[in-house]
């Protein structure tokens, strides 16, 4: 079946520092992958995504590429600041489908 | 922001009542979709709606129903609820066609606890 695996957190950081978030997946085909992001209290809003291998989804200074040799996602990003304190999911939908599976999230805390 | 609502966004029951949640949307998607959010699980399917009186089940549909009379609006129904559907409820929703592509757009979410 499909299935997202992310790592595991929290995630503790000082600001200005570099985020990785790793995420891998299974899957059949060539699925599309997301990350979402979910900050406290809210719901969760799409981050950035991608649709094909070799695509590069970036946003709000986040960057994740599909790569489909070593089935990753990851997520980084050059210099965190407090404001991106949220818990982080990274998703797929397969190719032959619209229904998401997601990874069990990553809750990243950014301190001053 | 995507034009979601849901309602309540907080409830606090007793084990075996019923309850439902609904979500209503202003953006006339025509995908809706109910998730549960727990530790350690992420989001997990609940029900989906793929238009007004089409629904299917997700990966943990027992102890759930769902109903879509109209296009914006999605409930959600507990018909005794237990314990362990005390969660964190989402609704999403999304319109292009069902393609694997589709972006899902969430509502603000409701917290469930059943004692």
């Amino acid at each position: 079946g499909n299935s997202v695996t992310q790592m595991e957190g929290p995630v503790t950081l000082s600001e200005e520092a570099f985020l990785t978030i790793n995420c891998t997946y299974t899957a059949t085909g060539y699925p599309s992958l997301f990350w979402y992001v979910q900050y406290p209290g809210e719901g969760l809003q799409l981050l950035l995504k991608a649709t094909k291998a070799d695509d590069k989804g970036s946003n709000k200074g986040f960057e994740a590429t599909y790569r489909k040799e070593t089935t990753s996602f990851h997520l980084e990003k050059g210099s965190v600041q407090v404001s991106d304190s949220a818990v982080y999911f990274c998703a797929l939908t397969p190719s032959n489908d619209y229904k998401l599976s997601f990874g069990a999230g990553t809750t990243v805390t950014v301190r001053a | 922001d995507a034009g979601i609502t849901q309602s309540p966004r907080h409830k606090v029951t007793e084990t075996g009542t019923p309850v439902t949640l609904r979500c209503h949307q202003t953006e006339n998607h025509r995908y809706m979709y109910w998730y549960r959010q727990d530790p350690g699980h992420g989001l997990r399917l609940i029900h989906y709606s793929y238009g007004v009186k089409d629904t299917d089940k997700g990966e943990v549909s027992d102890g759930y129903s769902v109903s879509r009379s109209k296009t914006e609006d999605f409930l959600l129904t507990l018909e005794s609820a237990t314990s362990s559907q005390t969660s964190v409820y989402f609704c999403a929703i999304s319109d292009r066609a069902g393609t694997s592509t589709d972006t899902q757009y969430f509502g603000p979410g409701t917290r469930l606890t059943v004692l």
